[in-house]
């Protein structure tokens, strides 16, 4: 079974910056794409990021030239780079896997606060 | 583009519920549709991938569709059980490569 561990989470003030982590237990290399997705206290599901297997990235238009998503297949880790940190931005941060012809994968989440 | 589902729906254990996720525009046969359930105080899990495939370990009460007429993905649960109430969400791309959520809906069983 594909593990995903997120995490770097924490409690952040606004205008800060914060880099998350998933590791993936030897599986992110030959997924076709990895997500970030947020949910923030009591809402849904928020899609934020995608990175696919050639690098090619794309970004939610709320967190796009503040986020930046990557991945080091070699070590088996996505990374979302989060700068300029807003209140808005506080949710559990969920990193995903997918491959064609597979189901989502995902992670447990990782929370984080931006708060004063 | 949006995908709209309905805030909620609830039957009794043994029914059926019918979960719809509409697009707003473009066709829903561009892009797959995903379904996933939440749990309270848990991460999301699969139920249906790629419209209507069913992960191994997903009970076969679940199943999914599409039906280019309305423009819509449903996700059915049949013979429902107490340990189906959850939140329920459907996912599809958009050209773009952007994801997009539908709002979630919540199961209730009576």
């Amino acid at each position: 079974e594909v593990q995903l561990v997120e995490s770097g989470g924490g409690l952040i003030q606004p205008g800060g910056s914060l880099r998350l982590s998933c590791e993936g237990s030897g599986l992110i290399a030959s997924s076709n794409y990895m997500t970030w997705v947020r949910q923030a206290p009591g809402k849904g599901l928020e899609w934020v990021a995608v990175i696919w297997h050639g690098g090619s990235a794309y970004y939610a238009d709320s967190v796009k030239g503040r986020f930046t998503i990557s991945r080091d297949n070699s070590k088996n880790t996505v990374y979302l780079e989060m700068n300029s940190l807003r209140v808005e931005d506080t949710a559990v941060y969920y990193c995903a896997r997918d491959r064609y012809g597979e189901k989502t994968y995902w992670g447990q989440g990782t929370l984080v606060t931006v708060s004063s | 583009f949006l995908l709209t589902q309905p805030h909620s729906v609830s039957a009794s254990p043994g029914e059926t519920v019918t979960i719809s996720c509409t697009r707003s525009s473009g066709s829903i046969d561009t892009n797959y549709v995903q379904w996933y359930q939440q749990r309270p105080g848990s991460a999301p899990t699969t139920v249906i991938y790629d419209d209507n495939k069913r992960p191994s370990g997903v009970p076969d009460r679940f199943s999914g569709s599409i039906d280019s007429s309305s423009n819509s993905a449903s996700l059915t649960i049949s013979g429902l059980k107490t340990e189906d109430e959850a939140q329920y969400y459907c996912l599809s791309y958009h050209s773009s490569s952007q994801g997009v959520f539908g709002g979630g809906t919540k199961v209730t069983v009576l």
